[in-house]
């Protein structure tokens, strides 16, 4: 599969855990984005990542969320000490190298973590 | 700021046309159109980038007013496929920012 790998799909967590959501991107593609979507609601942009930099978080929470995007290996949304209301579904999407990214480019989404919070 | 969409939602019958627009009250620099069907991830369906663009590909396409900070998306000759919501994308910089969706179901 080629596509914007997400895992898990459904993550179950207690209130005061930690919560780590991957994305692995579309192969050739360098650009990461995470977004945050409430039922019935839109995208609600979190965070653009490149490889080793974050170019863009003001979307991101100023507490408790962090993202990274190492040389090796998946991309990584943290969320510490997770409250009822971070239960929400957590898109990853991708875009490729060339055209500066940002929203230049098209993005290609995986099929997101779904967070759930007891 | 938050592109506005309307309409919120709509009902159509296979083989009605549809229109979907997206305003800002910024300046837009593009416009990406994404469907999302329930339980699943945003698909892509096109980028506009330049003022006076339109594209398009099958039966659904789409134009960017730049002047009025607009797009609008046109489905025609609807299909039961077309079903989910649709959003429009506003790009700034490195951001994309998305409406709150339009609701378009396709009844046989």
């Amino acid at each position: 599969n080629a596509g914007v790998m997400q895992n898990p799909r459904h993550l179950v967590r207690r209130r005061g855990q930690e919560a780590r959501l991957r994305c692995s991107p579309m192969k050739g593609h360098s650009h990461v984005y995470w977004y945050r979507q409430l039922p019935e609601e839109g995208l609600k942009f979190m965070v653009y990542l490149q490889k080793e930099n974050i170019i863009d978080e003001s979307g991101m929470p100023k507490e408790r969320f962090s993202a990274e995007f190492p040389k090796e290996g998946p991309s990584i949304l943290r969320i510490q000490q997770v409250v009822r209301g971070d239960s929400a579904a957590y898109f990853c999407a991708s875009s490729p190298p060339f055209g500066g990214g940002g929203s230049n480019q098209p993005q290609h989404f995986g099929d997101g973590t779904r967070l759930s919070i007891l | 700021q938050q592109p506005v969409q309307s309409p919120q939602a709509v009902i159509l019958r296979e083989g009605e046309d549809a229109v979907i627009n997206c305003s800002s009250s910024k300046a837009l620099y593009s416009v990406h159109w994404y469907r999302q069907k329930h339980g699943e991830a945003p698909v892509f369906l096109m980028i506009l980038l330049k003022g006076g663009e339109q594209k398009g590909h099958d039966k659904i396409s789409a134009s960017f007013n730049e002047k009025k900070q607009q797009s609008s998306l046109y489905l025609t000759a609807s299909q039961l496929s077309y079903s989910g919501t649709y959003f429009c994308g506003t790009g700034s910089g490195s951001r994309l920012t998305f409406g709150e969706g339009t609701q378009l179901t396709v009844n046989p």
